[in-house]
């Protein structure tokens, strides 16, 4: 089955600084992929809907030049959290739908703590 | 960005018995779907649900996709302790995207 692989699983990073997480479709291409962010006992909020050679679109209340969205190729999506603050620390984590049928598959997630 | 209210919030039940949980939502959806996560992990796709009236079963778990297609019910028969975890409801209108349940959160007795 699909898989997608999330790197790094955590990262503890000093505030000011920024980290950059990487989405990977391993054995499919996939020209959209979602980032969404999870506080402790919450559910998923999507952030923005990265597309593959072009701009991703952001949800509303997600500030684009805070969370940085890069699609460069069919596999790879990143995701760059830049002047983390302590209230930045969440669980990222992404998904990705092979083209070809409608299943979303999810990576492992990353744990962010900025302190 | 859009969410959907799933109930219960939680279940504290006992090993053997059966659970139903449901996700609804203000705007009719074209495709429903159930995960489960585990605590630090992504979540797993469980049941895919695709046209209204659909009922579709994964081994022991059953979701059905309502009629209105505002709403979707899950049901775990004969529950076991690795049922344990969260589990999320995700619908999806005309975008690409989907947006995510409030989550229930499962705990089996043995």
């Amino acid at each position: 089955g699909a898989v997608v692989s999330q790197h790094p699983s955590r990262v503890i990073c000093k505030s000011g600084t920024s980290v950059k997480i990487e989405c990977r479709s391993l054995d499919f291409q996939a020209t959209t992929m979602f980032w969404y962010r999870q506080f402790p006992k919450k559910s998923l909020m999507l952030m923005a809907t990265s597309n593959e050679g072009s701009k991703a679109t952001y949800e509303q209340g997600v500030e684009k030049d805070k969370f940085l969205i890069n699609h460069a190729s069919l596999t790879l999506s990143t995701l760059t959290v830049t002047s983390a603050h302590p209230e930045d620390s969440s669980f990222y984590i992404c998904s990705a739908r092979e083209a070809a049928n409608y299943g979303y598959t999810f990576g492992s997630g990353t744990r962010l703590t900025v302190v | 960005g859009q969410q959907l209210n799933q109930s219960p919030q939680s279940m504290f039940i006992q090993e053997g018995e059966d659970v139903s949980m449901n996700c609804t939502s203000s705007s009719i959806f074209n495709t429903w779907l159930w995960y489960k996560q585990d605590p630090g992990e992504g979540p797993v796709l469980l049941i895919a649900l695709y046209k209204a009236g659909e009922l579709t079963s994964n081994g022991r778990l059953t979701a059905q996709f309502g009629i209105t297609r505002k709403d979707s019910f899950l049901n775990i028969s004969a529950s076991i302790p690795s049922d344990v975890g969260i589990y999320f409801c995700a619908g999806r209108g005309t975008g690409n995207q989907f947006y995510f349940g409030t989550g229930t959160s499962l705990t089996v007795i043995p």
